[in-house]
């Protein structure tokens, strides 16, 4: 109940593309879902990140969207560049005891952006 | 410099040797963490502190043991090493209280062991 499944393990996306990565969750106290961006060589870092009471939150090319019955978020990447190429991972956690938990992170995708 | 800073960044060893990988940081923050990455399995914890008198297992804490010297300072133990402990290792940090429970990471230490 713990566990976050992502899909896919990995994508390739033309530049210019629409790059979509899914992820589900069972654990209905999950209050926080964030995806991390990791280049090679370097430690994952905060992409975008989302809380039930909204569906959907936008930061420039990229969009999370919730869907709070299904127990599913995604990652949408309009108009992907190769600079996006990197592993995407979701995550979430619960908030209790005046502060939040910790993350459950997804298994990751390997996105790739041709040009 | 890294807010989070791991040494070593690359550490070849080989099976039964001890290991120890040193993070610091300059954050600030109280809570720090030792992750394992390994392709296709995603980031999992393995041992977390809230601050320099609590340490907690994660998911995978067989083979590890860690030590928090200070706030700044958390450092992670393979006793002895062996091959399957072959993986990138990330140090992290967070406030809760404070960024909504995101997590600082480390640029990595690859270890391999033979």
């Amino acid at each position: 109940q713990q566990q976050v499944k992502q899909s896919p393990q990995s994508l390739i996306v033309q530049k210019g593309g629409i790059s979509i990565i899914n992820c589900a969750y069972e654990n209905t106290a999950f209050d926080y879902f964030p995806w991390y961006q990791q280049f090679p060589g370097k430690g994952p870092a905060l992409l975008i990140a989302i809380r039930p009471d909204v569906s959907e939150k936008k930061e420039g090319r990229f969009t999370i969207s919730f869907n709070k019955s299904a127990k599913q978020f995604s990652l949408h990447i309009m108009d992907s560049q190769p600079g996006d190429s990197a592993t995407y991972f979701c995550a979430a956690s619960i908030y209790y005891g005046g502060s939040q938990g910790n993350l459950i992170f997804g298994k990751g995708t390997k996105l790739s952006v041709k040009p | 410099d890294a807010d989070v800073t791991q040494t070593p960044r690359n550490r070849i060893t080989k099976t039964g040797k001890r290991i120890m990988l040193e993070c610091s940081q300059t954050k600030g923050h109280d809570r720090m963490y030792w992750y394992r990455q390994d392709p296709g399995l995603g980031l999992r914890l393995i041992y977390y502190s809230f601050d320099v008198k609590d340490i907690n297992k994660g998911e995978i804490s067989d083979g590890y043991s860690v030590s928090r010297q200070a706030q700044a300072k958390f450092s992670l133990s393979l006793e002895s090493a062996i091959p399957n402990q072959t993986a990138l290792y990330f140090c992290a940090t967070s406030d809760p209280m404070r960024d909504a429970g995101e997590l600082f990471f480390g640029e990595g230490s690859r270890l391999t062991v033979l």
